[in-house]
């Protein structure tokens, strides 16, 4: 099945400065890649997603990248801000919709 | 545009006993989805139904877990009997097909 790492663990960065996620798939058939966002004690939230026939999409100061051939994306943050704290979660489908998750990235902010 | 609901959003049981979770989700979305998230992790897929079928039931623990989504619409998950393993939140998600998930605000539960 579908395997789905996700690198760092935890990361902190000065708030302004930017962040950086970088997740790795294993299922070359994979098309759907989202991230999602979650604050502590609620739902996930999707953020941006990329499809596999683009390599890049940008939203304001968020920004995700696609190599199908290294089968890695990564989560830009820019101008990063205190509500920017959170737990991000990287995704992939592998057939039928499902979605196989890393396993997060604990991101905080220093003000 | 409705979200999806969950009930309860918070259950506490002893070890052994059942508990069930609902979920209703955004009108129209065919595709329903029960994930376990254990603390400090991802969520999990346990289930998955396109209307009242069940597409992918590959890492629901049979044995004690049970799902049903008879009219397609909403559905109920069960645990009989739980273990302190299965403390964890439960999230109901849905997709209209075009593949965002969203999610409900879960069901905390803890066995103790």
């Amino acid at each position: 099945g579908e395997n789905v790492e996700q690198h760092p663990s935890t990361l902190s960065v000065q708030e302004g400065d930017s962040a950086v996620i970088k997740c790795t798939y294993s299922d070359s058939a994979s098309n759907y890649f989202p991230w999602y966002k979650q604050e502590l004690g609620k739902r996930p939230q999707l953020i941006i997603d990329i499809r596999s026939n683009v390599g890049e999409k940008k939203d304001q100061r968020i920004a995700v990248t696609l190599n199908k051939t290294a089968k890695h994306f990564s989560l830009h943050i820019t101008e990063t801000q205190p509500e920017d704290s959170a737990v991000y979660f990287c995704a992939a489908t592998w057939r039928n919709e499902k979605l196989t998750f890393g396993t997060g990235t604990r991101l905080t902010i220093i003000p | 545009e409705a979200g999806v609901a969950q009930s309860p959003r918070y259950k506490i049981i002893e070890k052994r006993q059942s508990v069930a979770f609902w979920c209703n989700p955004i009108s129209g979305h065919a595709t329903l989805y029960w994930y376990q998230q254990i603390l400090g992790q991802g969520p999990k897929l346990l289930i998955q139904f396109q209307n009242n079928g069940v597409v992918d039931d590959s890492q629901l623990p049979k044995d004690r877990f049970s799902a049903e989504r008879l009219k397609g619409v909403d559905s109920t998950l069960k645990i009989q009997p739980a273990k302190l393993e299965d403390s964890a939140v439960y999230l109901c998600a849905c997709t209209d097909n075009y593949n965002e998930q969203f999610f409900g605000p879960g069901t905390r539960l803890t066995v103790l």
